[in-house]
């Protein structure tokens, strides 16, 4: 069945230092979504992706769709402790809107 | 403010007694989902209603069942929790429609603990 990839499952930075996750998947997709998860909180949604090569920036965050539609990143820039969460992609799998999760990566911040 | 209201937040139960958890929506929409998400997991789709109609995932197991009585309101009932149920339920909502790729919005999340 459809799964999305991604990587790293954990990544711990230095307050300052930049942060980059990635999803892939063997197939195209036809979007990819983001959501963030603070500890104890729940999923939050950060930015959908449709097309080919699309980037969409949200001040210190970047996320990029690739040309073949096949893998997507998000990439923090200068993280803060307000960053620390965990990150999921998803897509849309189904026809009536079931999000399929990448497994997420962790994002610990070192003040 | 629009919002996805779950209650409660935290539920004990003990091993084998039946327990519903509750999920309500201002949004208006017409999907609601619920999903099982264990510690340092993703979440994991149960089932969902699209407007009243169920659906419900190849491997969700039997013990879990749920209702929709309404628009606004869903249920998720398990029926002999066992401590494998233990999880954090998440109720989520979207507006299908369009081309269907509309974010979800979820609820604060029930917390099972099974004794």
């Amino acid at each position: 069945g459809q799964q999305v990839m991604q990587i790293p499952q954990y990544q711990h930075v230095q307050e300052g230092e930049d942060f980059t996750t990635y999803c892939n998947s063997s197939t195209t997709l036809s979007n990819i979504q983001w959501y963030k998860q603070r500890p104890g909180g729940h999923p939050v949604f950060l930015i959908q992706l449709v097309k080919s090569g699309e980037v969409k920036k949200q001040k210190r965050l970047t996320f990029q769709f690739g040309e073949a539609k096949k893998n997507s990143s998000l990439h923090i820039t200068a993280t803060q402790t307000t960053d620390v969460g965990t990150y999921f992609c998803a897509e849309y799998g189904g026809s009536q809107g079931n999000l399929i999760f990448g497994k997420g990566t962790k994002l610990s911040v070192k003040p | 403010d629009a919002m996805v209201i779950q209650n409660p937040r935290y539920q004990v139960t003990q091993f084998g007694k039946p327990v519903t958890l509750s999920c309500s929506q201002t949004l208006n929409h017409n999907v609601m989902y619920w999903y099982q998400q264990k510690s340092s997991q993703a979440p994991k789709l149960l089932f969902h209603y699209y407007d009243k109609d169920f659906n419900n995932e190849a491997d969700t197991p039997d013990n879990f069942q749920s209702r929709r009585p309404n628009t606004s309101f869903c249920f998720l009932d398990i029926r002999s929790p066992g401590l494998g149920d233990a999880a954090m339920y998440l109720c989520a909502t979207s507006r299908a429609g369009g081309r269907g790729y509309n974010e979800q919005f979820f609820g604060p999340g029930t917390r099972l603990t099974v004794l």
